[in-house]
């Protein structure tokens, strides 16, 4: 049973382009979580998705950031024109249940030129 | 509004030592409370998983322990080895959420052979 998949794991953007991070949760897990983690921050809630669903996007920028869940394949992180600050470690974590362990991936590191 | 502090923020220990990391947080009505650790560049792994109604939870040579009352969780980790040498992130999912946890900025722990 894999665990969450993210890729790429590594991804480098000049301003004003457009990042797509993707997250495959594990085998039987509906509910889907993404975080970003700043340098020399916490980790910091970003939205919650189950399939088809946004249940939370509370810690969400307004602006530039999205999220979807399909019913088919993976979730995806969308942050348009990219800037300097959107760089950071993004993490994504799924569990079968709201109330479940999370189980994280091992990230995608956006850097922004 | 929840807030979680981890101190110290760094540790420096010799190899065998036993050692507790320190949580807090500042409203007690939590749903659950979650270790992870996080080595450099990769993921989180979870640790261990405490509900509300417990007290403490054990795995292997780690005992963690919730204090809901004072608004404290520890995580006391037996005979340090230096494969243990990581972040140890504290989050808790508070009973005013659907799902997302709450992050301190974690403690980075050093186990010197």
């Amino acid at each position: 049973n894999a665990g969450v998949m993210q890729n790429p794991r590594h991804l480098v953007r000049r301003r004003g382009q457009e990042a797509r991070l993707r997250c495959s949760p594990m085998k039987g897990h509906s509910h889907v979580y993404w975080y970003r983690q700043l340098p020399e921050e916490g980790l910091k809630f970003m939205v919650y998705l189950q399939k088809e669903n946004i249940i939370d996007e509370s810690g969400m920028p307004k602006e530039r950031f999205s999220a979807e869940f399909p019913k088919e394949g993976p979730s995806i992180l969308r942050i348009q024109q990219v800037v300097r600050g959107d760089s950071a470690a993004y993490f994504c974590a799924s569990s079968p249940s709201d109330t479940r362990k999370l189980f994280f991936g091992s990230g995608t590191q956006l850097s922004v030129l | 509004k929840q807030e979680v502090t981890q101190i110290p923020a760094a540790l420096s220990v010799p190899e065998g030592e036993n050692l507790v990391l320190n949580c807090s947080f500042t409203d007690s009505a939590i749903y659950n409370l979650q270790w992870f650790r996080q080595d450099p560049g990769k993921g989180l792994t979870s640790l261990l998983l405490i509900q509300s109604s417990q007290r403490e939870q054990t795995s292997g040579r780690l005992n963690a322990s919730l204090d809901k009352s004072s608004g404290r969780s520890t995580l006391y980790i037996a005979a340090s080895q230096p494969g243990d040498s990581a972040t140890y992130l504290c989050a808790l999912r508070d009973g005013g959420s659907q799902g997302n946890l709450i992050f301190g900025k974690g403690t980075k722990l050093s186990v010197k052979p």
